[in-house]
């Protein structure tokens, strides 16, 4: 399995709040991404990296920010949590970008009240 | 945002049935083509990344075909077992001339969730 861990797994927080979701990897890939998982939409590209301190927006990247500081870490901030923003996050990491594969974390199932 | 979309949306099989399913992508300037198994509570796996016109996969019972002329990919799955049942996602990077910082992106489509009946 692809050394992906995301912390936390599971979080209940409040309206408002803020809220950081990290992933960690140990495989030395270029490339990382946050998902978030939605009924009937699959999976929905929040924000990705290409690699340190370079990173761009997905297609559902409006209240989320993010921050790759080193290789190995890419941090997925919600700056004011709202109850649309409850999902299921999965973070993922690639070699070769589109070329590969993608790996996927566990996932992070937050709730927002 | 390309639009990649997977057909039929669920399917119900019976145990050994044999059962495919399709993924339409925009075919200009296509260069991959990736294939998801999601099982329900885990993680998404990649099945095949297929690059070539006319690629044939193959992981045990699971096989992909892929036609970037016209822009789909079969994926066919031989004596469905109740193991297969899960969400096969396919997803398509932007265009290799699209430029820019999109280039590892990839969209997904909506899946196509099979379930299979002992």
């Amino acid at each position: 399995d692809a050394g992906i861990t995301q912390s936390p797994r599971h979080k209940v927080t409040e309206t408002g709040t803020p809220v950081t979701l990290r992933c960690h990897q140990t495989e030395n890939h270029r490339y990382m991404y946050w998902y978030r998982q939605d009924p009937g939409h699959g999976l929905r590209l929040i924000h990705y990296s290409y690699g340190v301190k370079d990173t761009d927006k997905g297609e559902v990247s409006d209240g989320y920010s993010v921050s790759r500081s080193k290789t190995e870490d890419f941090l997925l901030t919600l700056e004011s949590a709202t109850s649309s923003q409850t999902s299921v996050y999965f973070c993922a990491i690639s070699e070769r970008g589109g070329y590969n594969e993608q790996f996927f974390g566990p996932g992070t199932r937050l709730t927002v009240l | 945002i390309l639009n990649v979309e997977q057909s039929p949306q669920s399917l119900h099989v019976q145990e050994g049935d044999s059962t495919n399913f399709t993924c339409s992508f925009p075919s200009s300037n296509f260069y991959a083509l990736h294939w998801y198994r999601w099982e329900t509570a885990k993680s998404p796996e990649a099945l095949f990344v297929m690059t070539l016109n006319g690629d044939e996969k193959k992981k045990g019972r699971i096989s992909a075909t892929l036609n970037t002329k016209e822009g789909y990919s079969y994926l066919y799955i031989k004596g469905s077992q109740p193991e297969d049942s899960a969400t096969y996602l396919c997803a398509s990077p932007p265009p290799i001339n699209a430029g820019g910082t999109s280039y590892g992106k990839l969209t997904f489509g909506q899946g196509t969730i099979l379930t299979v009946h002992p």
